[in-house]
């Protein structure tokens, strides 16, 4: 089945630093999300992008569906120690029933 | 409640014995789905219900899982003869659309914890 790649696995940064992770697929994607999960909770979505080559932002996150379909990233500015959590990629492939593909996540860590 | 509501939020079961998981979607939401996320892992699909009909339950991993939703509002989810890998966070979300929308954001509950002892 169709598969999501993410990476980096985990981050240890700075606070202040800024971030950025990626997302990639071997087949074509429609659409790509981006959601955050904190432990005990469910995945919270950030960002979607509907369109190849669409670039958006939701305050420090900034997010782009590539070009090809096959990839996307997110961009965190000026991390903050909130920012913590598992970020995960997402996306609606070939099936036509809108059920989500994740990807297997990046671990944020921020230090004060 | 404003969101999706999951029910118990803990589940341990002894091997062998059946559970059943509740969720509560966001009243009006069409779309439900099941997802199954293991630790360190991002969720997986299960199976997916717009209004009461299940429309795909490919990602249910074997018969000794089962999923309705009767009356197209809460769903239950259950496991029979549970084992030891069916633990994991089950995760249910729904949208206010059905399929063929791709703009309308999955909202998710906080899971059910199952432990498989």
């Amino acid at each position: 089945g169709q598969q999501l790649n993410q990476s980096p696995q985990s981050m240890f940064i700075q606070e202040g630093e800024d971030v950025s992770m990626n997302c990639t697929s071997s087949s074509i994607f429609n659409t790509w999300l981006w959601y955050k999960q904190e432990p005990g909770e469910g995945p919270v979505l950030l960002i979607a992008l509907y369109k190849a080559g669409e670039l958006t932002s939701n305050g420090r996150l900034t997010a782009q569906f590539g070009i090809t379909r096959k990839d996307s990233f997110l961009n965190i500015s000026a991390s903050i120690p909130s920012d913590v959590g598992i970020y995960f990629c997402a996306g609606h492939g070939s099936s036509n029933t809108g059920k989500l593909i994740f990807g297997q996540g990046t671990t944020l860590q921020v230090k004060p | 409640g404003a969101g999706v509501s999951q029910s118990p939020r803990y589940k341990v079961a002894k091997r062998g014995q059946d559970v059943a998981l509740r969720c509560d979607p966001i009243s009006g939401h069409v779309s439900l789905f099941w997802y199954q996320q293991a630790l360190g892992q991002g969720p997986e699909f299960l199976t997916y219900f717009q209004n009461e009909a299940q429309l795909d339950k490919s990602g249910l991993p074997s018969d000794r899982f089962f999923a309705e939703r009767p009356e197209g509002s809460v769903s239950t989810l259950k496991i029979q003869r549970t084992q030891q890998e069916d633990s994991a966070v089950y995760l249910c979300a729904s949208s206010l659309k059905g399929r063929s929308s791709y703009n309308s954001p999955l909202h998710f509950g906080n899971g059910t914890r199952l432990t498989v002892t």
